[in-house]
């Protein structure tokens, strides 16, 4: 369905090679986000954007990277510095504003051995 | 920054019967808790939110209630389904600041 797609949905990586996850949303909104989830640990967040061109850090950005050249896109760069790389990554939007849903893509599971 | 801790981390519930799962936070300027609902192999979607200026709301077999002095918030399903199986992350967050997730409970109903 639209909304907010990312690719691939499995991705194989040797250990010390960088890799970027794709994340595309047709929705029109103006925040970003990618979240880290790992069993018994939730949703973490890595980095956020609230508009194009900015963008923060979340609670675990070592090892990640991450550019807003466009509204509709937000790409991950997964480094070599990252210790602990192999986990299922979600994106997701919200319109911004305080209480606006956040719109979750399928998600990647990125393996890295 | 903000804390949520989130419990039980796993509950298995007969079919037709309640479950409770109940979270608490850290910040007292928390202002949002919002509930998501991941079913095997899908993303998380919002089933239910709620403000700091409302103690509880429902939506059909859902609920929601917020104790802000004690910092803690509820996610009550009645009338339980096989459908409801799935794993529910409550979350917290002021203002226009990021939402802080729980680390989940894995809801199993049992036939």
């Amino acid at each position: 369905d639209g909304g907010i797609t990312q690719s691939p949905k499995y991705l194989f990586r040797k250990e010390g090679q960088n890799v970027t996850l794709s994340c595309e949303q047709n929705l029109n909104h103006d925040a970003m986000y990618w979240y880290r989830q790992d069993p018994g640990q939730g949703l973490r967040l890595i980095y956020y954007s609230q508009i194009v061109n900015d963008f923060q850090k979340g609670d675990i950005a070592e090892g990640y990277s991450v550019s807003r050249e466009k509204k509709e896109s937000f790409p991950l760069t997964v480094t070599s510095a990252q210790k602990n790389p192999t986990a299922f990554y979600l994106c997701a939007s919200s319109i911004g504003d305080i209480g606006s849903p956040l719109h979750f893509g399928n998600g990647t599971r990125l393996t890295v051995t | 920054g903000e804390n949520v801790e989130q419990h039980p981390s796993t509950l298995s519930v007969q079919e037709g019967d309640s479950a409770v799962i109940k979270c608490t936070y850290s910040d007292s300027a928390s202002n949002y808790f919002p509930w998501y609902k991941q079913e095997l192999g899908k993303r998380p979607q919002l089933i239910i939110d709620i403000r700091s200026n409302v103690g509880e709301k429902k939506d059909q077999r859902i609920a929601v209630t917020l104790n802000k002095t004690a910092k803690h918030f509820s996610l009550h399903i009645t009338e339980t389904q096989p459908e409801d199986s799935a794993v529910y992350f409550c979350a917290a967050s002021r203002g226009n600041e990021k939402l802080t997730f729980g680390t989940g409970t894995r809801l199993t109903i049992i036939p």
